[in-house]
């Protein structure tokens, strides 16, 4: 059974880096794209960004100035860090497995999300 | 960016119903859109990919159509379970995009 779970610290300050990992179980990651995608409290989703076991990404262009999507094949996970942290920024962080081909992309697993609150 | 606005925002429905939820593209997408399903403190799942596919697992009363700009979510003989908050999402090109969300309560 695949299964992905995020983690990190649950606080961070303004100005400060966000950063979580997702830990990949029952597949390998060198095997799909991977994402992020957040949701703020009571708000809808947005697409952070993907990426590929080769280390090929494609972030959205509203926070593309602060992000950064790595991965670790040795250890399957990948991980988000998001800088310069605002208010704006306190969300649920779900990390998810893309389905990408021609003809299709969209995200068949996610992770149970990590809620990130903004705060000094 | 491409743009993608549902509606209604939200509906009510009774057990047995059944419910149409649209998504509208702001530019053509072909049939590259999905839906999914999200319930309270849960993470969103998978209903529907490119426009019709139905995701395995996925309860059968449950169907998408359209291509182009505009998609239909189609839920037939609602149950107790499928009283959640649905989006779609365009995956055309990135950022894919998606729509406000369908809160479906019940009635």
């Amino acid at each position: 059974q695949v299964q992905l779970q995020e983690s990190g610290p649950g606080l961070v300050k303004p100005s400060e880096t966000l950063s979580l990992t997702c830990t990949v179980s029952g597949d390998s990651i060198s095997s799909n794209y991977w994402s992020w995608i957040r949701q703020p409290p009571g708000k809808g989703l947005e697409w952070i960004g993907y990426i590929y076991y080769s280390g090929s990404t494609s972030y959205n262009p509203s926070l593309k100035s602060r992000v950064t999507i790595s991965v670790d094949t040795s250890k399957n996970q990948f991980s988000l860090s998001l800088s310069s942290v605002t208010a704006a920024d306190a969300a649920v962080y779900y990390c998810a497995r893309d389905r990408l081909g021609i003809g299709y992309w969209y995200f068949d697993l996610w992770g149970r999300g990590t809620l990130v609150t903004v705060s000094s | 960016d491409i743009q993608v606005t549902q509606s209604p925002s939200s509906l009510s429905a009774s057990v047995g119903d059944t419910v149409t939820v649209t998504c509208r593209a702001s530019h053509s997408i072909d049939n590259f859109l999905n839906w999914y399903q999200q319930k309270p403190g849960k993470a969103p799942n998978l209903l529907i990919y490119a426009a019709s596919s139905l995701e395995s697992g996925v309860p059968p009363r449950f169907s998408g159509s359209g291509s182009g700009t505009d998609f239909t979510l189609t839920i037939s003989s609602l149950q107790p379970e499928d009283f959640a908050t649905y989006y779609c999402q365009q995956s055309y090109n990135t950022p894919g995009t998606f729509g406000q969300g369908t809160k479906l309560e019940i009635k």
